[in-house]
């Protein structure tokens, strides 16, 4: 399967554990996207990477959320003390270069105790 | 600031065709997206237009006016299958590069 992955596919943790999401691009792609999508809402952007560099992370909440592309491995979205409003689905996407149809991961869905 | 609509549902009936509209209003314009999202799923890149004008892809179009700030998918020949949610996106460009969603248009399929 050449598409994005990402894993776990669901991952449960309790109020004030740390969640960590990972997300493998397309091959070829080296443009990543994380988004966040809430029951009953759309999908909102959070923050765009490129190998080692944060590009934007406009949509990314100011504390206990944090996101790299290190230049070996996934890359990775991190939840530091988690608390229940962070139950969501959490998907991944990646583009060859910027302005490309972004191509998306199955997500994660997070669910906190 | 980021403003995408479109209608929240629809219903079609299998065979027919129908139009899903998204009108936008964004600090920057560098392409508008469409995606199909079954139920507990990822999105699907359906079809994507920057220029204005329609885009052909099968069973689906797209049809963009920048002018307007709209945009339009058409459906041909409905399938059941084709029950999902629509999601209309923006890119912005200008080195911000992540989508900005519609809530999506939930299309039901009838028989």
């Amino acid at each position: 399967n050449a598409g994005v992955m990402q894993n776990p596919r669901h991952l449960v943790r309790r109020r004030g554990q740390e969640a960590r999401l990972r997300c493998s691009p397309m091959k070829g792609h080296s443009h990543v996207y994380w988004y966040r999508q809430l029951p009953e809402e759309g999908l909102k952007f959070m923050v765009y990477l490129q190998k080692e560099n944060i590009i934007d992370e406009s949509g990314m909440p100011k504390e206990r959320f944090s996101a790299e592309f290190p230049k070996e491995g996934p890359s990775i979205l991190r939840i530091q003390q988690v608390v229940r409003g962070d139950s969501a689905a959490y998907f991944c996407a990646s583009s060859p270069t910027e302005g490309q149809p972004q191509h998306f991961g199955d997500g994660t869905r997070l669910s906190i105790l | 600031g980021q403003n995408i609509d479109q209608p929240t549902e629809m219903t079609a009936t299998e065979g027919a065709i129908v139009q899903i509209n998204c009108t936008y209003q964004t600090s920057g314009f560098n392409g508008l997206f469409w995606y199909q999202q079954h139920a507990g799923e990822a999105p699907t890149f359906l079809s994507y237009n920057v220029l204005d004008g329609l885009e052909e892809k099968g069973r689906f179009s797209s049809f963009l006016s920048r002018s307007k700030g709209y945009s339009y998918l058409l459906l041909k020949e409905l399938q059941m299958k084709d029950s999902a949610s629509y999601l209309c996106a923006v890119s912005p460009g200008g080195g911000a590069d992540g989508l900005t969603f519609g809530k999506g248009t939930h299309l039901i399929i009838q028989p």
